[in-house]
């Protein structure tokens, strides 16, 4: 069982909608949970963190955690074709160990159309 | 990437070459690390070191080693080259290993 699952996609979602972008996780242990927005040819660039469950929110982007259901999702609202990246859920877990470990899904691509 | 440099950027290799893939930082991190990243694949971690002078495997460190001499620089270096090594590689770092990750600009490498 992989660690973190995201649907590759590609997601395609107009201009101004909200797209919605999920990922899950199989060690309840985690701790931490990123969200990377990543462009061609360049390398992966934070947007948001969260630790606790609910949601948080930075400008367009919120970010939801249910760690009972192990579930993370990054919602962004009024999308914009500079938004078309790949975005990448991570999740940090320790295992007990006294370092933390940071697993990445494989990625969905977004689309965003004019 | 301010803060993290990598180099070379780019990088051709024959099968059998070596050669040593730098990153350095200014940012007085504890932590480094270096992932690859293959389409289809996502970034998979080589090696990491959690703070000057230790290091510890990841999840694909066969083909790899790794030198951290000091708390700026974290050394990744491919002795005898491999087709299946073709990648991009990312470094990265964080204050200390439960924090977040931040990347260099990545270096791609092609191997023949």
């Amino acid at each position: 069982q992989k660690e973190v699952e995201q649907n590759s996609g590609p997601l395609s979602v107009p201009e101004g909608a909200i797209a919605s972008l999920n990922c899950t996780y199989s060690d309840r242990g985690s701790q931490s949970f990123f969200w990377y927005r990543q462009y061609s040819g360049k390398s992966p660039e934070l947007i948001m963190f969260i630790y606790s469950n609910g949601d948080k929110e930075d400008g367009r982007f919120t970010a939801q955690l249910n760690k009972a259901s192990q579930y993370v999702s990054l919602l962004i609202r009024d999308s914009q074709p500079s938004d078309s990246a790949t975005y990448l859920c991570a999740v940090l877990t320790d295992r007990g160990s006294t370092l933390g470990r940071l697993y990445f899904g494989r990625g969905t691509q977004l689309t965003v159309w004019p | 990437n301010a803060g993290v440099t990598q180099t070379p950027k780019f990088q051709v290799l024959k099968t059998g070459q070596s050669m040593t893939l730098q990153c350095a930082q200014d940012m007085n991190h504890n932590s480094m690390y270096w992932y690859r990243q293959d389409p289809g694949m996502g970034l998979r971690l080589i090696y990491y070191s959690a703070s000057e002078g230790t290091t510890d495997k990841g999840e694909v460190p066969n083909g790899y080693n790794v030198s951290r001499l000091n708390k700026r620089e974290f050394s990744l270096r491919l002795e005898s080259a491999a087709p299946s090594q073709t990648s991009v590689y990312f470094c990265a770092l964080s204050r200390g290993s439960r924090d977040t990750q931040y990347f260099g600009p990545g270096t791609r490498l092609t191997v023949l």
